[in-house]
């Protein structure tokens, strides 16, 4: 089965710098990558995603690329803000099977 | 209507209690999960369901028990829990069949403490 791993597990950064957050999954089979954002006590909330068939998207400060052929993809906020803290789960999954999620990465913005 | 509702948003039950945990969606979606998601930790499926069938088991504990009414409900059955299945249990629904077909809109979840 698939299996996705997330690094770091922690990561602190300045206001106003960039974070990069990597995932890299098992399973070729695997055509759609989301990321999700959850803040303490809420829900899981998509922040972006990404299929198979595209290498890099982009929505104002957040970007996912992907690399499919060595199996990699990662999360990236520009101008990071102290409301970007959270935890981010990155997943996998292929089209009738499970979710897989990452085991997430603990994001802390210093003002 | 974006949302997906759970309730009840807290419980408190004792190791020889029954009671469920419910979930619903009018976004018309084909496919419902439950998953159990303790501190610090990413969620894990429990159950999917794909039109209204259960699709995926990951080899949960016969004391959970699901049920889908219907395309707009799920259920989750609790009797006879231990403290360590203390935990926020999430639903979450998709669009068509279980997986890649887009994304999972998630419920508040229910906060579960079992003493």
């Amino acid at each position: 089965g698939e299996n996705v791993e997330q690094h770091p597990s922690t990561l602190s950064v300045q206001e106003g710098d960039s974070a990069v957050i990597k995932c890299t999954y098992s399973d070729s089979a695997s055509n759609y990558f989301p990321w999700y954002k959850q803040e303490l006590g809420k829900r899981p909330q998509l922040i972006i995603d990404i299929r198979s068939n595209v290498g890099e998207k982009k929505d104002q400060r957040i970007a996912v690329t992907l690399n499919k052929t060595a199996k990699h993809f990662s999360l990236h906020i520009t101008e990071t803000q102290p409301e970007d803290s959270a935890v981010y789960f990155c997943a996998a999954t292929t089209y009738g099977q499970n979710f897989v999620f990452g085991p997430g990465t603990r994001l802390s913005v210093l003002p | 209507d974006t949302e997906v509702t759970q309730t009840p948003k807290h419980l408190v039950m004792g190791m020889t209690n029954k009671k469920s945990l419910k979930c619903e969606q009018h976004m018309g979606h084909r496919a419902m999960y439950w998953y159990k998601q303790k501190a610090k930790k990413p969620p894990e499926l429990m159950f999917v369901y794909s039109y209204e069938k259960l699709s995926i088991n990951e080899s949960v504990p016969s004391r959970f028990s699901p049920e889908c009414p219907n395309s707009s409900l799920l259920n989750l059955h609790l009797h006879a829990l231990q403290p360590e299945d203390s935990a926020l249990y999430l639903c979450a629904s998709s669009a068509g069949g279980a997986g890649g077909s887009g994304e999972l809109f998630f419920g508040e979840g229910s906060r579960l403490t079992v003493l």
